[in-house]
């Protein structure tokens, strides 16, 4: 079984301010993991994913994230947050190698930028 | 332009009525999968396919229908058994991997579904 915990329902942070989102997952087997984004009204989209190799993976719109196994975190930062970065963010875990085919979805961050 | 579609992106659907949310996608992904959206309840599964002719129940699947004739289309519909449909309805597909898991998830537009 797998499952995925976001902290914070909400954050919010001021424009040019350090963006962290935290995600931790449990899962029996190495797992894959993806953080996704949302604008209003429209479908989710890959920001980024680890799968193996380095454990500090960079995506696009200057996001980073680092799998650490110890803590089973895979948490979401951005250097500098700009005001098109005001979204819903997922993160996602998929058991490598459970055959289920079905990825575990936290329940989201919603992230507020203030001018 | 490989992708992912749904239509309509906003539906309106009568008491007593069942309705229908198409899907098609033209990226051979073997796996399509849809889900639910309520605010602040992340995504929900409703149902998913990992080959034609097979799909599988997911977390909510009471008062949904799929079917999975061809390998780029995964309709889903919403049937007068369902209670509270009134929700935002994501599409997803994805390649399978041969570790036995899938890759990334590509999504559709969405459709809103409203109940009047």
């Amino acid at each position: 079984a797998q499952s995925v915990t976001q902290l914070g329902s909400h954050v919010s942070v001021s424009e040019g301010a350090l963006v962290l989102l935290r995600c931790n997952y449990s899962s029996s087997v190495p797992p894959y993991l993806f953080w996704y984004v949302q604008y209003p009204n429209q479908g989710l989209q890959l920001l980024l994913k680890y799968t193996t190799g380095a454990t500090l993976v960079k995506g696009i719109n200057g996001f980073e994230a680092e799998f650490k196994k110890s803590e089973t975190s895979f948490h979401l930062t951005k250097p500098s947050a700009h005001m098109s970065d005001a979204a819903e963010y997922f993160c996602a875990v998929e058991g490598r190698g459970g055959g289920s085919y079905i990825p575990t979805f936290g329940r989201g961050t919603s992230l507020i930028v203030h001018p | 332009d490989g992708g992912i579609t749904q239509s309509p992106k906003y539906l309106f659907r009568k008491e007593g009525q069942n309705v229908t949310l198409s899907c098609e996608q033209n990226l051979n992904h073997d796996a399509m999968y849809w889900y639910r959206q309520d605010p602040g309840q992340g995504l929900r599964l409703i149902y998913y396919s990992q080959i034609v002719n097979d799909f599988q129940k997911g977390d909510i699947a009471e008062g949904y229908s799929v079917s999975r004739e061809k390998k780029e289309s995964f309709p889903l519909t919403v049937t007068s058994a369902q209670k509270n449909p009134t929700a935002f309805y994501l599409c997803a597909s994805s390649a399978l991997l041969a570790e036995g898991a899938t890759d990334t998830q590509y999504f559709g537009p969405g459709t809103r579904l409203t109940v009047l």
